[in-house]
C-alpha cells in the first residue's frame, strides 16, 4: 500500500524556518517524481514545488522561489521541504504528492497519491 | 502560468442527478488535464487523468472529456459519497490547479 506521511509542521513566526518531511513507503521511491501541494485554509490547491527522481531537476512556483527548497533522499525514502522567511500567507496545509508521468510523456503530469497533509501557521 | 477557471463554483444536486462540471484555460492545450475530489479535512484523489482516463478504483459514473481549452468532468448518477470539492489541474505550463467546485447533496 503507497503510503506518504508528512511531518515537520507547526508553529513558526514570521520571518522564521521550518522544514517539513515526508516518508514514502509501499513504492519505490526512487522510480518517482516528488512534489509539494499546499492549500490555505478554506481556499484551493496550489502546487508549490516539484522534484525530478534522481534530483536533477527541481522547479518552484514564483510564490516560494528563492526562499522553499525542495530536496530528497532516495536511500530514505523521504521528501523535504525547506522553508526559509515564511509570511502570514505561508499559513496552509501541506502535502505531499507523488507524480505520474502521462504514456508517452517526458515529466510529471499528475498526482495519484498524496500524503494526509501538515498543517504550517505563520504568525506571530 | 495558465490560468483555469472551473464553473460552476458551487453546486446542489439530489442523489442520482447527473453533474457537469466545466474548467475553462486560457491557453490552448491538448489533454493535459486531470480531475480530483476532495473531501473536507481530507487529501484530494486523483479521479481522472490526461482529461478522460480513469485512475484504478474510481467509480465509472466518472467520465472526463475535452481537450483545447475546454474541458468536463461528469457524474453520471451522483451519490451520497460524492460531495466535497472537485479541482481540475493542468500540467501543460508547469503544474496550476483550478478555483474548485463544491458539490453539495440535496
Amino acid at each position: 500500500e503507497v503510503q506518504l506521511v508528512e511531518s515537520g509542521g507547526g508553529l513558526a513566526q514570521p520571518g522564521g524556518s521550518l522544514r517539513l518531511s515526508c516518508i514514502a513507503s509501499g513504492f519505490t521511491f526512487s522510480d518517482y517524481e516528488m512534489s509539494w501541494v499546499r492549500q490555505a485554509p478554506g481556499k484551493g490547491l496550489e502546487w508549490i514545488s516539484y522534484i525530478s527522481a534522481d534530483s536533477t531537476t527541481t522547479e518552484d512556483a514564483d510564490s516560494v522561489k528563492g526562499r522553499f527548497t525542495i530536496s530528497r533522499d532516495n536511500a530514505r525514502n523521504s521528501l523535504y521541504l525547506q522553508m526559509n522567511s515564511l509570511r502570514a500567507e505561508d499559513t496552509a496545509v501541506f502535502y505531499c504528492a507523488r507524480g505520474r508521468t502521462y504514456p508517452h510523456g517526458l515529466m510529471m503530469g499528475y498526482f495519484d497519491f498524496w500524503g494526509q497533509g501538515i498543517l504550517v501557521t505563520v504568525s506571530s | 502560468d495558465i490560468q483555469l477557471t472551473q464553473s460552476p463554483s458551487s453546486l446542489s444536486a439530489s442523489v442520482g442527478d447527473s453533474v457537469t462540471i466545466t474548467c475553462r484555460a486560457d491557453l490552448t492545450f491538448r489533454n493535459y488535464l486531470n480531475w480530483y475530489h476532495q473531501r473536507p479535512g481530507k487529501a484530494p484523489k486523483l479521479l481522472i487523468y490526461q482529461a478522460s482516463t480513469l485512475q484504478s478504483g474510481v467509480p465509472s459514473r466518472f467520465s472526463g472529456s475535452g481537450s483545447g481549452t475546454h474541458f468536463t468532468l461528469t457524474i453520471s448518477s451522483l451519490q451520497p459519497e460524492d460531495f466535497g470539492t472537485y479541482y481540475c489541474q493542468q500540467s501543460y505550463n508547469s503544474w496550476t490547479f483550478g478555483q474548485g467546485t463544491k458539490v453539495e447533496i440535496k
